[in-house]
Protein backbone atom coordinates (compact mmCIF):
# COMPACT_ATOMS: atom_id res chain seq x y z
CA UNK A 1 0.00 0.00 0.00
CA UNK A 2 1.05 3.61 -0.79
CA UNK A 3 1.63 5.50 1.76
CA UNK A 4 1.60 8.99 0.69
CA UNK A 5 -0.05 9.05 -2.70
CA UNK A 6 -0.35 12.41 -5.35
CA UNK A 7 -2.42 12.84 -8.66
CA UNK A 8 -1.26 13.47 -11.22
CA UNK A 9 1.77 12.54 -11.70
CA UNK A 10 2.21 14.88 -14.44
CA UNK A 11 0.26 17.77 -15.42
CA UNK A 12 0.89 20.10 -18.52
CA UNK A 13 -1.30 23.03 -18.73
CA UNK A 14 -1.55 26.73 -20.32
CA UNK A 15 -0.60 29.38 -18.69
CA UNK A 16 -4.05 31.03 -16.74
CA UNK A 17 -5.34 28.01 -16.31
CA UNK A 18 -6.94 26.83 -13.02
CA UNK A 19 -5.58 23.03 -11.96
CA UNK A 20 -5.79 21.37 -8.57
CA UNK A 21 -3.55 18.43 -7.06
CA UNK A 22 -4.51 15.67 -4.85
CA UNK A 23 -2.22 14.30 -2.24
CA UNK A 24 -3.76 11.49 0.31
CA UNK A 25 -1.90 9.35 3.15
CA UNK A 26 -3.18 6.17 4.87
CA UNK A 27 -0.70 6.42 7.58
CA UNK A 28 -3.09 7.75 10.24
CA UNK A 29 -0.99 11.02 10.56
CA UNK A 30 -2.66 14.25 11.40
CA UNK A 31 -0.33 16.80 9.94
CA UNK A 32 0.32 17.21 6.06
CA UNK A 33 2.49 19.73 3.87
CA UNK A 34 3.29 20.86 0.74
CA UNK A 35 6.71 21.73 -0.69
CA UNK A 36 7.50 22.81 -3.86
CA UNK A 37 10.80 21.79 -5.80
CA UNK A 38 12.42 24.48 -8.61
CA UNK A 39 14.10 23.04 -11.24
CA UNK A 40 17.51 23.57 -9.45
CA UNK A 41 16.16 21.27 -6.64
CA UNK A 42 15.22 23.53 -4.04
CA UNK A 43 12.78 22.61 -1.99
CA UNK A 44 10.20 24.72 0.09
CA UNK A 45 7.73 24.65 2.30
CA UNK A 46 4.65 26.20 0.83
CA UNK A 47 1.91 25.39 3.15
CA UNK A 48 1.29 23.00 6.47
CA UNK A 49 -1.98 21.40 7.84
CA UNK A 50 -3.01 19.62 11.36
CA UNK A 51 -6.18 18.01 11.43
CA UNK A 52 -7.66 20.10 8.75
CA UNK A 53 -6.38 23.73 9.88
CA UNK A 54 -3.91 26.09 8.40
CA UNK A 55 -0.70 26.24 10.51
CA UNK A 56 1.91 27.29 8.05
CA UNK A 57 1.30 29.17 4.77
CA UNK A 58 4.77 31.01 3.84
CA UNK A 59 3.57 34.05 2.02
CA UNK A 60 2.59 31.42 -0.98
CA UNK A 61 0.80 33.90 -3.62
CA UNK A 62 -3.00 33.51 -2.85
CA UNK A 63 -3.48 31.95 -6.38
CA UNK A 64 -2.33 28.80 -3.96
CA UNK A 65 -5.10 27.57 -2.30
CA UNK A 66 -4.42 24.44 0.01
CA UNK A 67 -7.50 22.69 0.87
CA UNK A 68 -8.12 19.85 3.41
CA UNK A 69 -11.66 18.17 3.70
CA UNK A 70 -10.39 15.63 6.24
CA UNK A 71 -7.26 14.78 7.81
CA UNK A 72 -6.27 12.05 5.00
CA UNK A 73 -6.45 14.57 2.09
CA UNK A 74 -4.77 17.72 1.36
CA UNK A 75 -5.50 19.23 -1.45
CA UNK A 76 -4.13 22.18 -3.44
CA UNK A 77 -5.70 24.09 -6.27
CA UNK A 78 -3.85 26.78 -8.33
CA UNK A 79 -5.84 29.80 -9.95
CA UNK A 80 -4.49 31.32 -13.25
CA UNK A 81 -1.48 29.56 -13.44
CA UNK A 82 2.04 31.21 -13.99
CA UNK A 83 5.17 29.42 -16.21
CA UNK A 84 7.30 29.87 -12.25
CA UNK A 85 4.69 28.13 -11.16
CA UNK A 86 6.31 25.12 -13.10
CA UNK A 87 8.11 22.84 -10.74
CA UNK A 88 7.92 19.49 -8.99
CA UNK A 89 5.06 19.74 -6.21
CA UNK A 90 5.61 17.10 -3.39
CA UNK A 91 2.85 16.47 -0.16
CA UNK A 92 4.39 14.72 2.61
CA UNK A 93 2.30 13.82 5.69
CA UNK A 94 4.30 13.75 9.40
CA UNK A 95 4.22 11.42 12.38
CA UNK A 96 3.64 14.42 15.35
CA UNK A 97 2.65 11.50 17.99
CA UNK A 98 6.06 9.51 17.56
CA UNK A 99 9.64 9.84 15.51
CA UNK A 100 8.13 13.53 13.55
CA UNK A 101 9.81 11.78 10.71
CA UNK A 102 7.92 13.20 6.99
CA UNK A 103 6.83 10.77 4.63
CA UNK A 104 6.83 12.53 0.97
CA UNK A 105 4.88 11.47 -1.63
CA UNK A 106 5.95 10.78 -5.40
CA UNK A 107 6.08 14.47 -6.54
CA UNK A 108 3.57 16.46 -9.35
CA UNK A 109 5.58 17.74 -11.88
CA UNK A 110 3.91 20.62 -13.20
CA UNK A 111 4.42 22.29 -16.74
CA UNK A 112 3.06 25.49 -17.88
CA UNK A 113 3.29 26.30 -21.47
CA UNK B 1 15.42 32.78 10.39
CA UNK B 2 16.19 28.86 10.27
CA UNK B 3 18.82 28.03 7.33
CA UNK B 4 20.79 24.74 6.50
CA UNK B 5 24.14 25.12 4.25
CA UNK B 6 25.58 22.18 1.99
CA UNK B 7 28.01 21.92 0.07
CA UNK B 8 27.56 22.36 -3.91
CA UNK B 9 27.64 19.62 -6.02
CA UNK B 10 27.79 17.81 -8.20
CA UNK B 11 30.09 15.31 -6.92
CA UNK B 12 31.42 12.46 -8.91
CA UNK B 13 33.01 9.89 -7.20
CA UNK B 14 34.49 5.80 -8.05
CA UNK B 15 32.89 3.02 -6.87
CA UNK B 16 34.20 1.91 -3.17
CA UNK B 17 35.50 5.49 -2.50
CA UNK B 18 34.95 7.48 1.14
CA UNK B 19 31.81 10.27 0.53
CA UNK B 20 31.46 13.00 2.54
CA UNK B 21 28.85 15.85 1.99
CA UNK B 22 28.82 18.68 4.35
CA UNK B 23 26.13 20.63 6.06
CA UNK B 24 25.93 23.17 8.80
CA UNK B 25 23.07 25.02 9.55
CA UNK B 26 21.48 28.19 11.51
CA UNK B 27 18.02 28.12 13.72
CA UNK B 28 16.64 29.29 16.11
CA UNK B 29 15.52 27.02 18.52
CA UNK B 30 17.02 23.56 19.06
CA UNK B 31 16.52 21.61 15.99
CA UNK B 32 16.17 17.80 14.72
CA UNK B 33 18.94 17.27 12.14
CA UNK B 34 18.13 14.86 9.46
CA UNK B 35 19.15 13.57 5.68
CA UNK B 36 16.78 12.68 2.88
CA UNK B 37 17.46 11.09 -0.50
CA UNK B 38 16.02 11.82 -3.98
CA UNK B 39 16.52 8.88 -6.53
CA UNK B 40 15.64 10.11 -9.88
CA UNK B 41 12.23 10.53 -10.47
CA UNK B 42 11.38 9.80 -7.02
CA UNK B 43 10.16 11.44 -4.02
CA UNK B 44 12.13 11.98 -0.62
CA UNK B 45 13.14 9.64 1.51
CA UNK B 46 14.52 9.48 5.13
CA UNK B 47 17.89 8.60 5.25
CA UNK B 48 18.86 8.83 8.96
CA UNK B 49 18.12 11.60 11.35
CA UNK B 50 19.03 12.69 14.83
CA UNK B 51 17.34 14.79 17.38
CA UNK B 52 20.36 15.74 19.95
CA UNK B 53 23.51 16.91 19.95
CA UNK B 54 26.16 14.08 19.53
CA UNK B 55 23.58 11.37 18.43
CA UNK B 56 24.73 9.57 15.26
CA UNK B 57 22.27 8.37 12.86
CA UNK B 58 23.06 5.93 10.73
CA UNK B 59 21.82 3.67 7.98
CA UNK B 60 22.33 2.45 4.80
CA UNK B 61 26.41 2.43 5.42
CA UNK B 62 25.92 6.30 5.84
CA UNK B 63 26.55 8.16 8.94
CA UNK B 64 25.69 11.92 10.26
CA UNK B 65 26.66 12.83 14.00
CA UNK B 66 24.84 16.08 14.99
CA UNK B 67 27.55 18.61 16.37
CA UNK B 68 25.91 21.71 18.47
CA UNK B 69 29.23 23.07 18.46
CA UNK B 70 30.26 23.33 15.01
CA UNK B 71 26.05 23.61 14.07
CA UNK B 72 27.14 20.74 11.66
CA UNK B 73 25.43 17.82 10.51
CA UNK B 74 28.19 15.68 7.75
CA UNK B 75 27.07 12.81 6.05
CA UNK B 76 29.96 10.35 5.48
CA UNK B 77 29.72 6.51 3.73
CA UNK B 78 32.83 4.63 3.76
CA UNK B 79 32.32 3.06 0.65
CA UNK B 80 29.43 4.31 -1.84
CA UNK B 81 27.96 2.12 -4.74
CA UNK B 82 26.72 3.44 -8.15
CA UNK B 83 23.30 2.61 -6.51
CA UNK B 84 23.95 5.53 -4.08
CA UNK B 85 23.70 8.30 -6.86
CA UNK B 86 20.97 10.59 -6.07
CA UNK B 87 20.47 13.90 -4.87
CA UNK B 88 20.88 14.14 -0.73
CA UNK B 89 19.29 16.96 1.02
CA UNK B 90 19.81 18.00 4.39
CA UNK B 91 17.27 19.51 6.85
CA UNK B 92 16.09 20.68 9.83
CA UNK B 93 13.18 20.89 11.47
CA UNK B 94 12.49 23.07 15.00
CA UNK B 95 9.47 21.97 17.09
CA UNK B 96 7.25 24.93 17.75
CA UNK B 97 7.87 26.19 13.90
CA UNK B 98 5.01 23.71 13.02
CA UNK B 99 7.74 21.38 12.57
CA UNK B 100 8.50 22.31 8.98
CA UNK B 101 11.74 21.13 7.05
CA UNK B 102 14.04 23.84 6.32
CA UNK B 103 16.23 21.94 3.35
CA UNK B 104 19.82 22.71 1.87
CA UNK B 105 19.73 22.79 -1.62
CA UNK B 106 20.63 19.63 -2.30
CA UNK B 107 23.98 17.69 -3.67
CA UNK B 108 23.87 15.37 -6.49
CA UNK B 109 25.89 12.45 -6.01
CA UNK B 110 27.03 10.07 -9.44
CA UNK B 111 29.12 7.42 -8.13
CA UNK B 112 30.83 5.71 -11.60
CA UNK B 113 32.57 2.19 -11.90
Amino acid sequence: DTAVSQTPKYLVTQMGNDKSIKCEQNLGHDTMYWYKQDSKKFLKIMFSYNNKELIINETVPNRFSPKSPDKAHLNLHINSLELGDSAVYFCASQDTAGSYEQYFGPGTRLTVT
Amino acid sequence: GDSVTQMEGPVTLSEEAFLTINCTYTATGYPSLFWYVQYPGEGLQLLLKATKADDKGSNKGFEATYRKETTSFHLEKGSVQVSDSAVYFCALSVTGGGNKLTFGTGTQLKVEL
